[in-house]
């Protein structure tokens, strides 16, 4: 079964842009959706889009004008850019395996959002 | 406010059996859009419990049934054990948001 681990810096400041990617092992990313997902703290759980091995996207209504996901299938590895954040950004943020649903997960990375 | 409503919290004595109740609307569960269940221990990663409704993952026991009726679903848990112990949460697709995520569900075993 694939493993997925996200990566990316644990503190991003207000306005600036936050930049994660997902790495992933142990089997195929050809098609397949691959998804981003946050939870902030003490709280439920948010979609923000996925991204399709072709490169197709679909992103959350309320996220879309600040949220690009993009894929690197020759790195078997995808990223989010979501750009002018604030302190609501501030969330552990998984990448997730999209097959029959959010199928496997990585283990979640925390950003901050802070000066 | 999460689109799919969940109870805040349920809770149960270990070996009985609970439910989990998750209410849409005619844009998602009553669309006929399927709906999904996944556990999450806190500080933890969630982990995909049921789909489509009614399936589970290899390596999920089958204490664990999922349900769906017209605009709700249930996630039912029968043989309650301590380590069921964590948060619970529906997810479906909606027709104007795309996915969605129910509010969460925090078990208790008593």
């Amino acid at each position: 079964q694939e493993q997925l681990q996200e990566s990316g810096p644990g503190l991003v400041e207000p306005s600036e842009t936050l930049t994660l990617t997902c790495s992933v092992s142990g089997g195929s990313i050809i098609n397949y959706y691959w998804s981003w997902i946050r939870q902030p703290p003490g709280k439920g759980l948010e979609w923000i889009g996925y991204i399709y091995y072709n490169g197709n996207t679909n992103y959350n209504p309320s996220l879309k004008s600040r949220v690009t996901i993009s894929i690197d299938t020759s790195k078997t590895r995808f990223s989010l850019k979501l750009n002018s954040v604030t302190a609501a950004d501030t969330a552990t943020y998984y990448c997730a395996k999209t097959e029959m649903a959010f199928d496997v997960w990585g283990p979640g990375t925390l950003v901050t959002v802070s000066s | 406010q999460s689109v799919l409503t969940q109870p805040p919290s349920v809770s149960g004595a270990p070996g009985q059996r609970v439910t989990i109740s998750c209410t849409g609307t005619n844009s998602n569960l009553g669309a006929g859009f399927r709906v999904h269940w996944y556990k999450q221990i806190p500080g933890t990663a969630p982990k995909l419990l049921i789909y489509d409704d009614t399936h589970r993952p290899s390596g999920v026991p089958d204490r664990f049934s999922g349900s769906k009726s017209g605009t709700s679903a249930s996630l039912a848990i029968t043989g309650l054990q301590a380590e069921d112990e964590a948060d619970y949460y529906c997810q479906s697709y909606d027709s104007g948001l795309s996915e969605v995520f129910g509010g969460g569900t925090k078990l208790s075993v008593l």
